[in-house]
């Protein structure tokens, strides 16, 4: 079936680029998502990329889309311990069903 | 709007006992789904509905798990008999179409001693 991996731990510096990796295997994307969960809470929409586009970028991040190899990115630049947090990429498609599939999540921690 | 509403927030029972927990979509979404978070398995979807209907389950683990969404406003999961690797945060979310933007409750964080 389909699958979203990614992943599970990321450490970097404060001031530092952070760059979360996910593939995934549903051909038929049409949305691509990055969500947020902040200790404590729910996830959250953060971004996301329409399937027919390469790059995306909104203030510090910046979403790359590699859709012949499957493969999403997601760019913190200047990476502030605000930013630690649990970091879910997503997509939907049709395979087995039209859904949205999450990735098991990349925890990242950024340190002063 | 108050957003996705969950209940209990936090659940500490014995081994053996029944769970229920309790989600309350965002009014006028039609999708609803239960997933389970551990810190060794990562964010694991159990089932959804929509239109309050079950549509996947397969994600739910075994026959202690049942779920249910008598109307749109309200959905239960239920474990029972509940055992120590149930424990875990339980999140729903909402959306207004399976394939939209989900929207998801603080979550139940369920501790089986």
């Amino acid at each position: 079936g389909e699958d979203v991996e990614q992943s599970l731990f990321l450490s970097v510096r404060e001031g530092d680029s952070s760059v979360i990796n996910c593939t995934y295997t549903d051909s038929s994307s049409t949305y691509l998502y990055w969500y947020k969960q902040e200790p404590g809470a729910g996830l959250q929409l953060l971004t996301y990329i329409f399937s027919n586009m390469d790059m995306k970028q909104d203030q510090r991040l910046t979403v790359l889309l590699n859709k012949k190899d499957k493969h999403l990115s997601l760019r913190i630049a200047d990476t502030q311990t605000g930013d630690s947090a649990i970091y879910f990429c997503a997509e939907n498609g049709n395979t087995g069903g039209f859904k949205t599939i999450f990735g098991a999540g990349t925890r990242l921690f950024v340190k002063a | 709007d108050a957003g996705v509403i969950q209940s209990p927030r936090h659940e500490v029972t014995e081994m053996g006992q029944e769970v229920t927990l309790r989600c309350k979509p965002i009014s006028g979404h039609n999708s609803l789904f239960w997933y389970r978070q551990t810190m060794m398995r990562g964010l694991e979807l159990l089932i959804y509905f929509n239109n309050n209907v079950p549509i996947d389950d397969s994600g739910m683990p075994e026959d202690r798990f049942s779920a249910k969404m008598p109307n749109a406003s309200f959905s239960t999961l239920k474990i029972q008999p509940s055992e120590p690797r149930d424990s875990a945060v339980y999140f729903c979310a909402s959306s207004l179409g399976q394939d939209n933007e989900q929207f998801f409750g603080p979550g139940t964080r369920l501790t089986v001693l």
